[in-house]
């Protein structure tokens, strides 16, 4: 099947600790985006890849980082500094950055504090 | 910001009935789309309407597109119970490329 996978589901982060978010897709797609969602707002865009080895942030992007180092990858980090980081995780791609094109979505990851 | 602000929140209808949600926008866009979630999952898009074109059809689901108003509509006809999930438009401002940027969302139940 092709898509995109987002691992893991669940994920739990302790005080001071960066912890990484997988998205992976095979759809041969050039661009690629991590959204956070927050209960009633909506998605927010954090960073945003559209070829590999380079990326742009998006409206959120403090305290999070990201890697683009093969196409079909885009792992994000959310680090320490990210003092609210509990939300719901989604990852996109499109074939590419132009104007009219869809977003294909993973299944996201929550993300909790313990 | 930027963000799309849909319109109602929350809707509650019973199978068979139409439902509509509207969508409000602050600058000129490119294209606006649909798109659908269901609870803890991801996103699926329904459909894309350019600036240029103002009403487009998709098998139950009919969206129109009001430029000078910057607002936007989602019909979804003869419902089904399967229907229930949360509805975002989103934008692609010009200038803006392929970036998208959401609205809040309409929570729409759809009741047997």
């Amino acid at each position: 099947d092709g898509g995109i996978t987002q691992s893991p589901k669940y994920l739990f982060r302790k005080e001071g600790q960066n912890v990484t978010l997988s998205c992976e897709q095979n759809l041969n797609h050039d661009a690629m985006y991590w959204y956070r969602q927050d209960p009633g707002q909506g998605l927010r865009l954090i960073y945003y890849s559209q070829i590999v080895n380079d990326f742009q942030k998006g409206d959120i992007a403090e305290g999070y980082s990201v890697s683009r180092e093969k196409k079909e990858s885009f792992p994000l980090t959310v680090t320490s500094a990210q003092k609210n980081p509990t939300a719901f995780y989604l990852c996109a791609s499109s074939i590419q950055t132009g104007v009219n094109e869809k977003l294909f979505f993973g299944s996201g990851t929550q993300l909790s504090v313990l | 910001s930027q963000q799309g602000e849909e319109d109602p929140q929350a809707l509650s209808i019973q199978e068979g009935e139409n439902a509509t949600m509207n969508c409000s926008y602050k600058t000129s866009i490119n294209n606006l789309q649909w798109y659908r979630q269901n609870s803890g999952r991801g996103l699926v898009h329904l459909i894309l309407i350019r600036s240029n074109e103002r009403e487009k059809h998709s098998g139950r689901l009919r969206v129109t597109l009001d430029t000078s108003k910057k607002s936007s509509s989602l019909l979804i006809t003869a419902s089904r119970a399967a229907d229930t999930a949360s509805y975002f438009c989103a934008t692609a401002f010009t200038g803006g490329g392929n970036k998208l940027t959401f609205g809040t969302g309409t929570q729409l139940k759809v009741e047997l």
